[in-house]
């Protein structure tokens, strides 16, 4: 693939419902990121993953989020009984590393919108 | 443990030069550059690890300063593809980022 690829591009959801977004990352990056931006803010930090090793996920914003990496590939972010203050733009990044080389790409985000 | 970046906000002319400092309350591993331009995802400028090394992507560098807890970007000869808020994000060596609250910057012709 050309780049990091997040879907879907847009979702919205009512209140209460289940959302997952996905994110596959560009081939042979062995590190992903998510993050979210809310309307006008800035970059928050939810989750990393490095290989297949267990991520931290305490900068998950609450116990309704939670973040899978299958086969060190595909990254699934689920929200659970989304609430209004989840509406935001969810980003995935994936990185490379080779030496003291280090390159980090964003996919396009997914708009995400609880009604 | 938010980094601070100054300033919020700066207005250039094409070809003028910017600085752009992050600063940490707390002892840095490494610090993460970034450009979004608006309604666009981040654009990765470039990563540096403690040890006080000097980047430089473009006419874009940046500086760690270990002991001052803080990075500088600067943006020489600006240009007009410049325009968009910069972020910083320090890492302390648990693998999170946090990122600071952005400098806007916007370069007129």
């Amino acid at each position: 693939g050309a780049g990091v690829s997040q879907s879907p591009s847009n979702k919205v959801t009512e209140k209460g419902k289940d959302v997952e977004l996905r994110c596959d990352p560009i081939s042979g990056h062995t590190a992903l990121y998510w993050y979210r931006q809310s309307l006008g803010q800035g970059l928050e930090f939810l989750i990393y993953f490095q290989g297949n090793s267990a991520p931290d996920k305490s900068g998950l914003p609450s116990d309704r989020f939670s973040a899978e990496r299958t086969g060190g590939s595909v990254s699934t972010l689920t929200i659970q009984r989304t609430q209004q203050e989840d509406s935001a733009v969810y980003l995935c990044a994936s990185s490379f590393t080779s030496g003291r080389n280090y390159e980090q790409y964003f996919g396009p985000g997914t708009r995400l919108t609880v009604t | 443990q938010q980094p601070v970046q100054s300033p919020q906000a700066v207005i250039l002319r094409e070809g003028e030069d910017a600085v752009i400092n992050c600063s940490s309350s707390k002892a840095l591993y490494s610090v993460h550059w970034y450009r979004q331009k608006h309604g666009e995802a981040p654009v990765f400028l470039m990563i540096l690890l403690k040890g006080g090394e000097q980047k430089g992507h473009e006419k874009i560098s940046a500086s760690f300063n270990e002991k001052k807890q803080q990075s500088s970007l600067y943006l020489t000869a600006s240009q007009l593809s410049y325009s968009g808020t910069y972020f910083c994000g320090t890492e302390f060596g648990d693998d999170k980022i946090i990122f600071g609250k952005g400098t806007r910057l916007h370069i007129l012709p």
